[in-house]
């Protein structure tokens, strides 16, 4: 499965919302009924953390600023308002047949 | 601590070899699929292998598969993988997840190998 993630540069606000979009080349819904997409940030110099859990689940100690939504084979994650610390690398990943990752979103201050 | 801990990589000649480690402390490491992935340098991340709760089980990418080699000690709580065979284009920073209910919610820092003459 083929994960297309847009944009791959995001220059953001702070304050201001932001979306990042990742498409799968097949459905992501699973034989037991759930999709596993999820979302992941890589800070610099930090390792790799979980956002959001299939599709739209935020993992444990997520700000609610982050959003997860989609089906089937389109996906978004959503900011409503970017802090600095949010600055980043944004990949999408699939788990619903072994694993593959979209190619990341920079998003940066602009 | 929760933690997941690489060591192993290292700058090894194209057809060599090199065994990855990664400790897992702060949680029951048995109770969890384990993977390895990896990130080649300036690049996004690529899913290596993964294993089974208690190592039965184990799947890798087409690219690696007959090289490479997943496997877990539960009582020691590490996870493993054998590269044979290396190639230039493994060149990366292999970093170990832990494979949670939806996602990969647990991550190393790394342990970077070269592949290179």
């Amino acid at each position: 499965i083929v994960m297309t993630q847009t944009p791959l540069s995001l220059p953001v606000t702070l304050g201001q919302p932001a979306s990042i979009s990742c498409r799968s080349s097949q459905s992501l819904v699973h034989s037991d009924g759930n999709t596993y997409l999820s979302w992941l940030l890589q800070r610099p110099g930090q390792p790799l953390r979980l956002l959001i859990y299939k599709i739209s689940n935020r993992f444990s100690g997520v700000p609610d600023r982050f959003s997860g939504s989609g089906a089937g084979t389109d996906f978004t994650l959503k900011i409503s308002r970017v802090e600095a610390e949010d600055v980043g690398v944004y990949y999408c990943m699939q788990a619903t047949q072994l694993k593959t990752f979209g190619q990341g979103t920079k998003v940066e201050i602009q | 601590e929760v933690q997941l801990v690489e060591s192993g990589g290292a700058l090894v000649q194209p057809g060599g070899s090199l065994r990855l480690s990664c400790a897992a402390s702060g949680f029951k490491f048995s109770d969890y699929w384990m993977s390895w992935v990896r990130q080649a340098p300036g690049k996004g991340l690529e899913w290596v292998a993964n294993t089974n709760r208690d190592g039965s089980a184990q799947y890798y990418v087409d690219s690696v598969k007959g090289r490479f080699s997943i496997s877990r000690d539960n009582t020691r709580n590490s996870l493993y993988l054998q590269m044979d065979s290396l190639r230039d284009e493994d060149t990366a920073v292999y970093l170990c997840a832990r494979d949670g209910s939806g996602g990969y919610d647990l991550w190393g820092q790394g342990t970077p190998v070269t592949v290179s003459s």
